[in-house]
């Protein structure tokens, strides 16, 4: 056990639809990553926030957002769903960013289908 | 940019046999960090070592060893004397310096460890 939370577990929806995806870090952590895991595009980072800030951005989509809240847990916003957007989804957690090397700890994930 | 190559997808051993997951990374800058991952069937990510790229020592942890030759840009990953709990897929990360906290994952390669 990471001590990274990820709620739900299982998300299942339809096309055109929005759904908040919600990741607690390890305590004490103050960086949260968002990491999409698909068939096609395998492991790809997200977005990270540090400490309610966002740091760093990767191939997120328009319709997706994020944000970190003063207590650190973070959500995740897709919207206008497309099938396409079927795929795991990894909430990781740092203890903070100061450079590359962090060791992240990963949850374990929520799993998207669009129908 | 950081790229990270598995060239092997799919391993299938019979229990007991060594095995050897590749690693081929590519980066500018000087300083990085290299992470292997495994991701069982129950869908995890597990962390499993990191390296940084001024320790260019082998590094043994059991039945698991890693070596990582900067000369050939490899950081590889020997299971040894492999047990059917082993069966997973196993991913290698980078980073780096210039490519701020994210984890640039390889595709993975899946290792079947049959009984």
């Amino acid at each position: 056990d990471s001590g990274v939370t990820q709620t739900p577990k299982h998300l299942i929806t339809a096309t055109g639809q929005r759904v908040t995806l919600r990741c607690s870090p390890r305590s004490g952590d103050l960086s949260v990553y968002w990491y999409q895991q698909s068939l096609d595009q395998g492991l790809q980072f997200l977005i990270q926030y540090y400490n309610g800030e966002e740091r760093a951005k990767g191939n997120i989509l328009e319709r997706f957002s994020a944000q970190q809240f003063p207590d650190l847990h973070s959500e995740l916003n897709l919207s206008s769903l497309e099938l396409g957007d079927s795929a795991l989804y990894f909430c990781a957690s740092s203890v903070d960013a100061g450079g590359p090397g962090n060791e992240q700890y990963f949850g374990p994930g929520t799993r998207l289908t669009v129908t | 940019a950081q790229k990270v190559t598995q060239a092997q997808t799919e391993i299938s051993v019979v229990e007991k046999e060594d095995v050897t997951l590749d690693c081929v990374y590519e980066t500018r800058d000087t300083t990085y960090y290299l992470f292997w991952y495994k991701q069982p069937p129950s869908g995890e990510l597990v962390f499993l070592i990191r390296r940084n790229s001024f320790d260019e020592q082998n590094e043994i942890s059991g039945r698991y060893s890693w070596n990582f030759q900067k000369s050939t840009s490899s950081f590889n990953f020997t299971i040894t004397a492999s047990q059917v709990v082993d069966s997973a897929v196993y991913f290698c990360a980078l980073n780096s310096q210039g490519g701020s906290e994210k984890l640039v994952f390889g595709k993975g390669t899946k290792l079947t460890v049959n009984p």
